[in-house]
């Protein structure tokens, strides 16, 4: 059974810091990982998605990347502000579970003016 | 086109009652998926619709769920006699896909239902 594990459950760091969120995952056929926002009692917004075949995606001050052979992806979030608290969640997607998105649970993250 | 939109945002029923939610997808999306979510946990997938066919289904969606997407545009979810497990946040994504099967595809999530079984 194919497993994404996020971990912390929970992070809180002072604004302005640079943090990296980790998420590891079973299944190394993946097609795709993706990185989710959410917002209390929200929807999911997606922030990146990364191709089985790339290493990492870039958009603006938010870094994902994917490391198929160890299993592991991170979301490196730079000069982080208040606005950035939140629920990130990753999923892959793979033909072994049907491509249907496999979720890790989350890491809820807490920047402190 | 503002993105998914889902109807209702809330809802409370009473334990046995049925109750129906609804999606509408982004326009030209031709896939749609529902997911439910509960506190502290990711989605786990229920359903997911190409067009107006309903291609697969989780072991999750017991008989008292159902889901259409009649004219391959919005969907209904409906419950009937609901059970306080049954409590959770509903959530449908539509996506955009030239491919046969799924996957490489960025799924667009809508606001979701919450919904309260007492």
């Amino acid at each position: 059974k194919q497993e994404v594990t996020q971990i912390p459950a929970a992070l809180s760091v002072p604004e302005g810091e640079n943090l990296v969120l980790n998420c590891s995952f079973t299944d190394s056929a993946i097609y795709n990982l993706q990185w989710f926002r959410q917002d209390p009692g929200k929807g999911l917004t997606s922030l990146l998605l990364i191709q089985s075949s790339q290493r990492e995606q870039t958009s603006g001050r938010l870094n994902a990347s994917l490391d198929k052979s160890s299993g592991r992806s991170t979301l490196y979030i730079a000069a982080s502000q208040p606005g950035d608290s939140a629920t990130y969640l990753c999923a892959d997607q793979s033909m072994d579970s049907n491509y249907q998105l496999i979720w890790g649970a989350g890491t809820k993250l807490i920047i402190k003016p | 086109d503002t993105g998914v939109s889902q109807d209702p945002r809330h809802k409370i029923t009473k334990r046995g009652q049925n109750v129906t939610f609804r999606c509408d997808p982004i326009s030209e999306h031709n896939r749609l998926y529902w997911y439910r979510q509960t506190l502290g946990q990711g989605p786990e997938f229920l359903t997911y619709f190409q067009n107006e066919a309903q291609l697969e289904k989780s072991r999750l969606l017991s008989d008292r769920f159902s889901a259409e997407r009649p004219k391959g545009s919005f969907s209904t979810l409906e419950i009937q006699r609901t059970e306080q497990g049954d409590s959770a946040m509903y959530l449908c994504a539509s996506s955009r896909t030239l491919r046969p099967t799924r996957g490489q595809e960025t799924q667009y999530f809508g606001p979701g239902t919450r919904l309260l079984v007492l």
